[in-house]
């Protein structure tokens, strides 16, 4: 079975600099993707960025980025200028080909004015 | 615009009482899902569908029961509430095959057992 662990129940970031929030999975699959979703106070979940494990570079949406080391099973984000409406419960989510996706626990993010 | 509603927002009801959560999706998706929110232990799957009148157990699939009699539509029955499944229930849907598709979410019912 896939897990996902998320060892940061907490983080907290000065606005308008840079956090990482860390994810380490475990999969006996090839192909599979990673996502990371964003919870806000208002509980509407949003994608923020997705990974496919057959592609090397890095994935990059605006102010977000990931470090993907498959090897490693490690996908960390990052996030650049961070602004008082990236805080959020953030989710490490891998997703399969058998429809076996699996959450991490969540890191809860405070972004300080 | 992609849409998942959930009818109920916040629920109060007594041990014992059967409970329909409601998610209508609106992108024709085949695949549609419940999902269970709690402190600390992130998303656990309940049950999800692939097609209409189809069913697969998640992993906690004890206590609830599900319903898809329209493509659209995908209902989490507690057949009889318990306490310990007070909690944030959370529907989602996704397009067909392909493990890369967006899994799209509704806004969660907050559900409270007394």
């Amino acid at each position: 079975a896939q897990t996902v662990t998320q060892s940061q129940p907490e983080m907290s970031v000065q606005e308008a600099e840079t956090v990482t929030l860390s994810c380490t999975y475990d999969t006996s699959e090839s192909d599979y993707y990673l996502f990371w979703y964003k919870q806000p106070p208002s509980r509407q979940m949003i994608l923020v960025i997705r990974q496919e494990a057959y592609k090397q570079q890095n994935a990059t949406e605006n102010r977000f980025s990931v470090n993907f080391q498959k090897a490693a099973k490690s996908f960390s984000l990052k996030i650049s200028d961070s602004q008082l409406g990236d805080a959020a419960m953030y989710f490490c989510v891998i997703w399969d080909n058998n429809n076996d996706m699996r959450f991490g626990a969540g890191t809860r993010l405070t972004v300080k004015p | 615009d992609v849409k998942v509603t959930q009818s109920s927002r916040y629920l109060v009801k007594r041990t014992g009482e059967k409970v329909f959560l409601e998610c209508v999706q609106d992108m024709d998706h085949e695949n549609m899902f419940w999902y269970r929110q709690d402190p600390g232990l992130g998303l656990r799957l309940i049950y999800f569908s692939y097609d209409v009148k189809m069913k697969e157990k998640g992993d906690i699939p004890e206590g609830y029961s599900v319903s898809r009699e329209k493509k659209e539509r995908f209902s989490l029955i507690l057949e009889s509430a318990s306490t310990n499944q007070t909690s944030m229930y959370l529907c989602a849907s996704r397009p067909g095959t392909g493990s890369g598709n967006t899994i799209y979410f509704g806004e969660g019912s907050w559900l409270t057992v007394v």
